[in-house]
């Protein structure tokens, strides 16, 4: 089966421009998560999606938005670009919110901010 | 102070050695995830554990709910087992990461 799919791959953008990431989940899966990677930091949890919902979002200002599509596609849309947004980008999908499922992760999108 | 800390951040093995990673964690979980990430970004999920004991191949996973403490083992590692190995933890609708272990497994 096709796993999770994240696009684009590669980004490079100017300060101050916004940008949409997108993930599509494993057919079936209806929790889509976000996370953020940098060398400094690690993974840090940026928000969780089910069912069209946000169940949860992380420390993160408001310049990192999301949303989930009917279909449990997701994007996550960051404005106003910085030059500390420079990571990865990774989702994860999951068949649900309980705690006894699995998490697939994508490939992620690797962000660049100039 | 990071709600999951992991030892060793580095840790460089001969072919055929066992390895422990250690993950402690101070809050109340639902879930811990053992991850796999190769260079390039991949993340591969490697175990969900909410008591006791899972096994896969060479790697076994443990955790001890009381002492909020995990180990992950692999017995005869192998240079493709160079990788950074993260512990996350479930607590409610989100997962906390440790920073990882870098794993250098070496011929």
């Amino acid at each position: 089966k096709a796993g999770v799919t994240q696009t684009p791959r590669y980004l490079i953008k100017t300060r101050g421009q916004q940008v949409t990431l997108s993930c599509s989940p494993i057919s079936g899966h209806r929790s889509v998560s976000w996370y953020q990677q940098t060398p400094g930091q690690g993974l840090q949890f940026l928000f969780e999606y089910f069912s069209e919902t946000q169940r949860n979002k992380g420390n993160f200002p408001g310049r990192f938005s999301g949303r989930q599509f009917s279909n449990s596609r997701s994007e996550m849309n960051v404005s106003t670009l910085e030059l500390g947004d420079s990571a990865l980008y990774l989702c994860a999908s999951s068949l649900d919110q309980g705690s006894d499922y699995g998490y697939t992760f994508g490939s992620g999108t690797r962000l660049t901010v100039v | 102070k990071n709600e999951v800390e992991q030892s060793p951040q580095n840790l460089t093995a001969q072919e055929g050695e066992f390895i422990t990673i250690n993950c402690s964690y101070s809050v109340g979980i639902s879930a811990l995830h053992w991850l796999q990430q190769h260079p390039g970004g991949g993340i591969v999920s490697l175990f969900m554990l909410s008591s006791g004991k899972k096994k896969h191949g060479r790697l076994i996973a443990t955790i001890n709910i009381q002492e909020k403490h995990s180990s992950l083992h692999i017995t005869a590692s192998h240079p493709r087992d160079s990788a950074v190995y993260i512990c996350a933890v479930r607590s409610g609708y989100a997962l906390n990461f440790g920073k990882g272990t870098s794993l250098l497994v070496t011929p």
